[in-house]
């Protein structure tokens, strides 16, 4: 069964830091990942997708990498506002001979302070 | 603009009581997904469809039902079976039968029995 971990559960920065989110998957197996943010009492907005088979993919600020044998991506905020305040959550899919599955990981609660 | 509508934004529901929750989507997209979303847990799959006329269970089925009679439209009914309905929902859909083309969420329903 697939589990996929995100650490830490919460972290506050200083306006203008760079900072790195972490997720890990017990399944490398995966087609794709995804990166979210949420907003508080929010739905999902999706922010990056790396394909199996792509090592990063960048919009903006963000980038985020993928190291499919080990398990991990990583989502690199660069210089921080506090309007990066949220939640953000990964996900990866795995192909199955049934639907697909979407496997989420519980967040990292960002806070941006001035 | 394109998009996953949900309403209502909040619900109350009282014991023994159904409820109706609606997704729209106007991206043309095949596949539509139910996700249920408590605090501190991942998001988990209740429902899902891939192509109208067709939907699967997911992980939390029980207490739940769901129709897809139109590719749009993907409504989802707490029943009173589901012993504890207090949540937040979130629909989604992709692009793709399979869900490979990655997530859109839409702006979620919060779920509270009185």
């Amino acid at each position: 069964k697939q589990e996929v971990t995100q650490i830490p559960a919460a972290l506050s920065v200083p306006e203008g830091e760079n900072l790195v989110l972490n997720c890990s998957f017990t399944d490398s197996a995966i087609y794709n990942l995804q990166w979210f943010r949420q907003d508080p009492g929010k739905g999902l907005t999706s922010l990056l997708l790396i394909q199996s088979s792509q090592r990063e993919q960048t919009s903006g600020r963000l980038n985020a990498s993928l190291d499919k044998s080990s398990g991990r991506s990583t989502l690199y905020i660069a210089a921080s506002q506090p309007g990066d305040s949220a939640t953000y959550l990964c996900a990866v899919m795995i192909l199955t001979g049934g639907g697909n599955k979407l496997t989420f990981g519980t967040g990292t609660q960002l806070k941006v302070e001035l | 603009d394109g998009g996953i509508t949900q309403s209502p934004k909040y619900l109350f529901r009282k014991e023994g009581q159904n409820v109706t929750l609606s997704c729209e989507q106007n991206l043309n997209h095949d596949a539509m997904y139910w996700y249920r979303q408590d605090p501190g847990q991942g998001l988990r799959l209740i429902y899902y469809s891939q192509i109208v006329n067709d939907f699967q269970k997911g992980d939390i089925a029980e207490g739940y039902s769901v129709s897809r009679e139109k590719k749009e439209s993907f409504p989802l009914t707490v029943t009173s079976a589901q012993k504890n309905p207090t949540a937040f929902y979130l629909c989604a859909s992709s692009i793709s039968p399979q869900g490979l083309g990655g997530y859109t969420f839409g702006s979620g329903t919060r779920l509270t029995v009185v």
